[in-house]
């Protein structure tokens, strides 16, 4: 099937600091890719759609000026976590969409902020 | 909105039991419906699928019936393993647009030999 690859899978950063996370689809072409953010024994929650070429999409309550995506290319999008607070700590999990709709999703990066 | 529920875990079985978990769904439209498993360590899966009423969506001896009066999508398996301890999200899609996924909450099945 499918696979999508998420890199770094943990990251341990100083509060302030800027950490960046990135998706790529490995075999296919995602026009559209999601960022979810997963809570400790919670559900996936939904914070952006990340559309190639174009500005992404955010969910209601998710600061976007925090939480920067970009998907530049067809096979890859990125998150960037800015001036990253231990609030922020959490796992981030990214999705990418087929021509088919099915969405395949990334192994998640753990982000750690002291 | 949209939003799905499934019933609480932690489940625990003995190998080859049955299983039933339970997810309902509130949607507008006509959403599809998804359960995915996430096994230790990796990322979702997308275990099956329906997307419509009566549609029934099977993969690995799992089942789940896409039940429009009852607004559920109930997983089934009539004999479990241990390879099978994971935990299982139901998940529905808006009809239109973005497709966006709604999850519910997980339920972790555990599997003892």
């Amino acid at each position: 099937g499918a696979v999508v690859s998420q890199h770094p899978s943990r990251v341990i950063c100083k509060s302030g600091t800027s950490v960046k996370i990135e998706c790529r689809s490995l075999d296919f072409q995602a026009t559209t890719m999601f960022w979810y953010r997963q809570f400790p024994k919670q559900s996936l929650m939904l914070m952006a759609t990340s559309n190639e070429g174009s500005k992404a999409t955010y969910e209601q309550g998710v600061e976007k000026d925090k939480f920067l995506i970009n998907h530049a290319s067809l096979t890859l999008s990125t998150l960037t976590v800015t001036s990253a607070h231990p609030e922020d700590s959490s796992f981030y999990i990214c999705s990418a969409r087929d021509s088919r709709g099915t969405q395949y999703f990334g192994p998640g990066t753990r982000l750690t902020v002291l | 909105g949209n939003s799905v529920t499934q019933m609480e875990g932690p489940v625990t079985l003995s190998e080859e039991a049955f299983l039933t978990i339970n997810c309902t769904y509130t949607a507008t439209g006509y959403p599809s419906l998804f359960w995915y498993v996430q096994y230790p360590g990796e990322g979702l899966q997308l275990l099956l699928k329906a997307t419509k009423a009566d549609d029934k969506g099977s993969n690995k001896g799992f089942e789940a019936t896409y039940r429009k009066e009852t607004t559920s999508f109930h997983l089934e398996k009539g004999s479990v393993q241990v390879s099978d301890s994971a935990v299982y999200f139901c998940a529905l899609s808006d009809s239109q647009g973005a497709q966006k996924l709604v999850f519910g909450q997980g339920t972790r099945l555990t599997i003892n030999p």
